[in-house]
C-alpha cells in the first residue's frame, strides 16, 4: 500500500510569492495534518482537517491556509512568503482524529527554501 | 502551554544500549508517541505508550510515566543505521507537539 505522499519534493520561491503544497494521505484515512519543521528543531503543528472540516490549527498567521478535499487529499497554502517560511512541510495522515490510538504517519516532506 | 524536554545530542557504540530521556509539560495528555527521522527525511513511528509502563518492539522498548511526566526511548544493540534524531512528542487531543529531537550518533 502506498505510504502519504507530498508534492513537490522541493520548491524554490522569492519573498511575497505564494505557495501550494499538496498531500495525498494512506487510503482509508480521512485526516490530515501539516507541521512546520525548521532545521534543528522539532515539528510545529499547523493544522489538522478530518472530514474535510478543519479541526485545529496551531500558532500560525492567517498567511497560512489549508483545506482537504472529498478524496481526503489536502492543500497547504502559504501567502505573502517570508524567509522565515524557508522549512520542511510535513503532511501526516490518520484514521480518525484524535482518538487514542491514532497514530500519524508522515509523508516525506516538501522543501521549502524562500530566496 | 507544551514544553517537551530531551537531550540535544547523545553518542554510543555499536552493539551497547542508549537510554534517550524525555520529560513534558503539557496542558492535556492522550498519548506519547516516539520517532525516528534521519537526515533529509520524514519521521517514522517507533512507539506508543498511553498507560504507564513498558511497551517493547524488538531492539526498541518505551517506557512511560504520566505521573512524572516522563517517558524514555531505549535502543539495544546499537547498529549504525540507528544513527538519527529521535522525536518525542505528546498527542493532546488530535494536536501532536514534539520535542526538538536527540541526535543519537552511532561509532564502530
Amino acid at each position: 500500500d502506498a505510504g502519504v505522499t507530498q508534492s513537490p519534493t522541493h520548491l524554490i520561491k522569492t519573498r511575497g510569492q505564494h505557495v501550494t503544497l499538496r498531500c495525498s494521505p494512506i487510503s482509508g484515512h480521512k485526516s490530515v495534518s501539516w507541521y512546520q519543521q525548521v532545521l534543528g528543531q522539532g515539528p510545529q503543528f499547523i493544522f489538522q482537517y478530518y472530514e474535510k472540516e478543519e479541526r485545529g490549527r496551531g500558532n500560525f498567521p492567517d498567511r497560512f491556509s489549508a483545506r482537504q478535499f472529498p478524496n481526503y487529499s489536502s492543500e497547504l497554502n502559504v501567502n505573502a512568503l517570508l524567509l522565515g517560511d524557508s522549512a520542511l512541510y510535513l503532511c501526516a495522515s490518520s484514521l480518525t482524529a484524535g482518538g487514542v490510538t491514532d497514530t500519524q504517519y508522515f509523508g516525506p516532506g516538501t522543501r521549502l527554501t524562500v530566496l | 502551554g507544551q514544553n517537551i524536554d530531551q537531550p540535544t545530542e547523545m553518542t554510543a557504540t555499536e552493539g551497547a544500549i542508549v537510554q534517550i530521556n524525555c520529560t513534558y509539560q503539557t496542558s492535556g495528555f492522550n498519548g506519547l508517541f516516539w520517532y525516528q527521522q534521519h537526515a533529509g527525511e520524514a519521521p517514522t513511528f517507533l512507539s506508543y505508550n498511553v498507560l504507564d509502563g513498558l511497551e517493547e518492539k524488538g531492539r526498541f522498548s518505551s517506557f512511560l510515566s504520566r505521573s512524572k511526566g516522563y517517558s524514555y526511548l531505549l535502543l539495544k544493540e546499537l547498529q549504525m543505521k540507528d544513527s538519527a534524531s529521535y522525536l518525542c512528542a505528546v498527542l493532546n487531543d488530535y494536536k501532536l507537539s514534539f520535542g526538538a529531537g536527540t541526535t543519537v550518533t552511532v561509532r564502530a
